[in-house]
């Protein structure tokens, strides 16, 4: 069965303090792996799009690496507005484009 | 440029009462797609449609009806509203199987 899997569920840190949040998935084929930010009350936000192992891609404090079973999304020195959910979705190959969302990880950055 | 638009933002209805959610773009895609999201559930996929006069069945369509009136519209029909619909609804759309584009979401509680 195909899924996607987030954790930590919730996760704490302090400013400047880095970490990385982990997105395990079991599909049949993978077209594309999706990283969202949302905040509270608002739509998810579009991050990054990896597509093949090895691939890295870097926005400001983020980095988002994939392999063939998880992403990993790097924070580094996290700041307060760095604070939301990160959504992780996979989209399966010959599925007509099925997409899979995990169910996130809230992050929240102390100041 | 709106991006993704729904209406209404917030609704509240009674068990049994029917009502459409309403979902507008202006980014000339040919997908868009209505979601639910509910607490420790993640983002669930309803209905999508992958091009005008085409629609096609998610993960939980079962108590919802949709209709691509044109392009850029694509609207969600609760006929008999429950209370295991209470959730927030979002709408998105995208450029082919790539990168979706949210809208703020739809909050109904039916009691």
């Amino acid at each position: 069965e195909d899924q996607v899997t987030q954790s930590p569920e919730a996760l704490r840190l302090q400013e400047g303090e880095s970490s990385s949040l982990n997105c395990s998935y079991t599909v049949s084929g993978l077209r594309g792996l999706f990283w969202y930010r949302q905040d509270p009350g608002k739509g998810p936000e579009f991050l990054f799009t990896l597509y093949s192992a090895g691939e890295e891609k870097e926005k400001e404090r983020l980095k988002a690496t994939l392999t063939k079973k998880e992403s990993f999304l790097h924070i580094t020195a996290p700041k307060p507005e760095d604070s939301a959910t990160y959504l992780c979705a996979v989209q399966i190959m010959n599925r007509d484009d099925k997409i899979i969302f995990g169910k996130g990880t809230r992050l929240h950055i102390l100041p | 440029n709106a991006g993704v638009t729904q209406t209404p933002k917030f609704q509240v209805l009674k068990t049994g009462q029917s009502m459409t959610l309403q979902c507008a773009q202006d980014m000339n895609h040919n997908s868009m797609y209505w979601y639910r999201q509910d607490p420790g559930m993640g983002l669930r996929l309803i209905y999508y449609s992958a091009s005008e006069g085409t629609t096609d069945k998610g993960e939980v369509p079962n108590g919802y009806n949709v209709s691509r009136l044109n392009k850029r519209e694509f609207s969600l029909r609760l006929e008999s509203a429950a209370p295991s619909q209470t959730s927030v609804y979002f709408c998105a759309s995208s450029e082919g199987p790539w990168k979706q584009y949210f809208g703020p979401g739809t909050r109904l509680t039916v009691t």
